[in-house]
């Protein structure tokens, strides 16, 4: 089974600035995919970012990215020029290639952009 | 865009109470889910269906059912609600697209 660990329930960040959301992962499968959703507040999740674990290039999103350390099976997500309207909760996933869209949820991160 | 629509956003029920959540998707998605959500837990799935009146049970299926008469539509079902089900209830459907989920705005059940 698979098993996604968010390990910072909380964190706050300046606007304007840099910070980084950590997601760790536990799979024997090679070929996967990783996700970072986001949950607005009182609003529907959507998908921020993918991540096929056979690229070794790094996946960007305007000012969202990754770093992915498959060794280390490790999956973090940077949000560059931190905005008011990022303010949400973070939910790192991973799903198995051919899977059929099933994806494993992890405890979430709880982002507060201050003013 | 593509709107998943649930039913209710919030809901109070007694133990013991039947309880209809139900959820409507406008872009012809094949897959369909339910999944539930508590703090700290993150997010877990409780049915899937991959076409109409199929259904396959998720992490967490004791205690609920599904029902999916039309392709557009997938109920989840409390057959007797119990207080350890208060939680909030997300429906998700997919198409084509690799683990691109489109999320309802979810619905939060309080039983009392």
């Amino acid at each position: 089974a698979q098993t996604v660990t968010q390990s910072q329930p909380e964190m706050s960040v300046q606007e304007a600035e840099t910070v980084t959301l950590s997601c760790t992962y536990d799979t024997s499968e090679n070929n996967y995919y990783l996700f970072w959703y986001k949950q607005p507040p009182s609003r529907q999740m959507i998908l921020v970012i993918r991540q096929e674990a056979y690229k070794q290039q790094n996946a960007t999103e305007n000012r969202f990215s990754v770093n992915f350390q498959k060794a280390a099976k490790s999956f973090s997500l940077k949000i560059s020029d931190s905005q008011l309207g990022d303010t949400a909760m973070y939910f790192c996933a991973f799903m198995i290639d051919n899977a059929g869209n099933m994806l494993t949820f992890g405890g979430g991160t709880r982002l507060m952009v201050k003013p | 865009d593509v709107k998943v629509t649930q039913s209710s956003r919030y809901l109070v029920k007694r133990t013991g109470e039947k309880v209809f959540l139900e959820c409507v998707q406008d872009m012809d998605h094949e897959n369909m889910f339910w999944y539930r959500q508590d703090p700290g837990l993150g997010l877990r799935l409780i049915y899937f269906s991959y076409d109409v009146k199929m259904k396959e049970k998720g992490d967490i299926p004791e205690g609920y059912s599904v029902s999916r008469e039309k392709k557009e539509r997938f109920s989840l079902i409390l057959e007797s609600a119990s207080t350890n089900q208060t939680s909030m209830y997300l429906c998700a459907s997919t198409g084509l697209s690799t683990g691109e989920l489109f999320f309802g705005e979810g619905s939060r059940l309080t039983v009392l």
